[in-house]
């Protein structure tokens, strides 16, 4: 089945302890993307990846960090979370030129709480 | 800058009505796509429609179809025939152009079927 794959679906840690949100697709999906999802805001877009090794910054980029080092792998790090970091994150993916035909694959999404 | 704007933070409809959620945008772009998002109280992301800038029809997918008003820079999308199945959080978003990946999401609409 062609999913893109979160872990962990939930997530409770206390502020300044490292984490990892990990995120995989089986569809070959050259271009990746981690949103956050907070009450009366949408989806606001955190990183994204056109390829392998090639990532960049999206609206929100402040106390996260990506890595690409492998196609299908794109996971989101929090060096030192903070309870503003309180959401709920997706990851999506799509074909590169194919986002308008197919819609973009979103993983279930991970509800993390920082205390 | 691209932006979205949803007015409805909620709404409420009696089964097997049709209902029209709002969706206006604002982008200097002459090219873009809209897209709209179900998002049930599972929390998972499900594409539903999609429409390109330069379509000339009105898009449609089974009970759902965006209205499309280019001029009014709006993208309502309607629901024909509700289901108590359509009770969800619904969010409009857009592209930069038709094949970009960024989405730009509204606040969304918490749609309420009622029986």
């Amino acid at each position: 089945e062609a999913q893109v794959t979160q872990n962990p679906r939930y997530l409770i840690t206390v502020t300044g302890k490292k984490l990892t949100v990990t995120c995989s697709q089986n569809m070959n999906h050259e271009y990746m993307s981690w949103y956050r999802q907070d009450p009366g805001l949408g989806l606001r877009q955190i990183y994204y990846s056109m390829n392998v090794e090639v990532t960049d910054k999206g609206d929100v980029p402040e106390g996260y960090k990506v890595s690409r080092k492998e196609k299908r792998n794109f996971p989101l790090i929090l060096e030192s979370p903070s309870p503003n970091q309180t959401s709920l994150y997706f990851c999506a993916s799509s074909l590169l030129g194919q986002g308008d035909s197919y819609g973009y694959t979103f993983g279930s999404g991970t509800r993390l709480t920082v205390v | 800058a691209q932006k979205i704007t949803q007015t409805q933070p909620g709404m409420f409809v009696q089964e097997k009505e049709a209902v029209t959620l709002d969706c206006t945008y604002d982008t200097s772009d002459p090219s873009y796509g809209l897209f709209w998002y179900k998002q049930p109280s599972s929390g998972e992301m499900i594409f539903l429609i999609y429409q390109g800038s330069y379509d000339q029809q009105n898009a449609t997918e089974g009970r759902y179809s965006l209205n499309f008003q280019k001029a009014r820079k709006s993208a309502n999308l309607v629901i024909s025939a509700s289901q108590l199945g359509d009770s969800a959080m619904y969010f409009c978003a857009m592209s930069k152009h038709q094949g970009a990946q960024k989405l730009v999401f509204g606040q969304g609409t918490r749609l309420t079927i009622n029986p």
